[in-house]
């Protein structure tokens, strides 16, 4: 079966430091790969997406993330983070072909930026 | 453009008791979800659909939940009876889908459940 791994549960990071999420999926297809954010009080978003072509993509808020299908990974990395990245970052991957597909969560890494 | 609305926010309901939670996506969005995310977890699907049908309710616990998405906008997530465990948030969640693609999904606030 589809799954989608983040191994930082939580992270603590000062203002500046720099900062990479892991997420390793498991599915041998073509995939989608999302990462959404979630902040204090508010819903989930979007934060970055990777559908095909190069696999580095940005996404808002000085966001990254590289896709490296040999690891089967999506790291998210951002050079220098602000108090206000302070949230929860989920990895998702969409597995499989219209109508059979699978949108797949991890279990999220909770972040918080020391000011 | 509006986003997914929710409702109720919030809702405390003894076991036992029926729950019902409405979701209205975003206009033109043909594919729907619905998510449950318990504490310290990332959202787990129960039901996807594409337009009125539904395409996905392999995780859906049929005994007391059920779902409707009735001309293909608004839908409605039942719970009957409730139990305990059932004390979660339940994320509705719209998308377009194409032959090409999936695409990322918008999601509500969320309706907060607790069940004592």
């Amino acid at each position: 079966a589809q799954s989608v791994s983040q191994h930082n549960h939580h992270v603590i990071l000062s203002e500046a430091a720099s900062l990479e999420l892991g997420c390793n999926y498991s599915y041998g297809g073509t995939v989608n790969l999302f990462w959404y954010v979630q902040y204090p009080g508010q819903h989930l978003q979007l934060l970055l997406k990777y559908f095909s072509g190069d696999p580095l993509v940005k996404g808002i808020k000085g966001f990254e993330a590289e896709f490296i299908k040999s690891k089967f990974s999506f790291n998210l990395r951002k050079p220098s983070v602000q108090w206000s990245d302070t949230a929860e970052y989920f990895c998702a991957v969409n597995a499989g072909t219209s109508g059979t597909y699978k949108y797949i969560f991890g279990t999220g890494t909770r972040l918080k930026v020391l000011a | 453009e509006a986003g997914v609305v929710q409702s109720p926010r919030y809702k405390i309901i003894e076991k036992k008791q029926p729950v019902a939670f409405w979701c209205n996506p975003i206009s033109g969005h043909n594919t729907l979800y619905w998510y449950r995310q318990n504490l310290g977890q990332g959202p787990e699907l129960l039901i996807r659909y594409e337009n009125e049908e539904a395409v996905d309710d392999s995780q859906l616990p049929k005994d007391r939940f059920s779902a409707e998405r009735l001309k293909g906008v608004d839908s409605t997530l039942k719970i009957q009876p409730a139990e305990l465990g059932d004390s979660a948030v339940y994320l509705c969640a719209s998308s377009l889908l194409s032959q090409e693609s999936v695409y990322e999904q918008y999601f509500g606030p969320g309706t907060r459940l607790t069940v004592t």
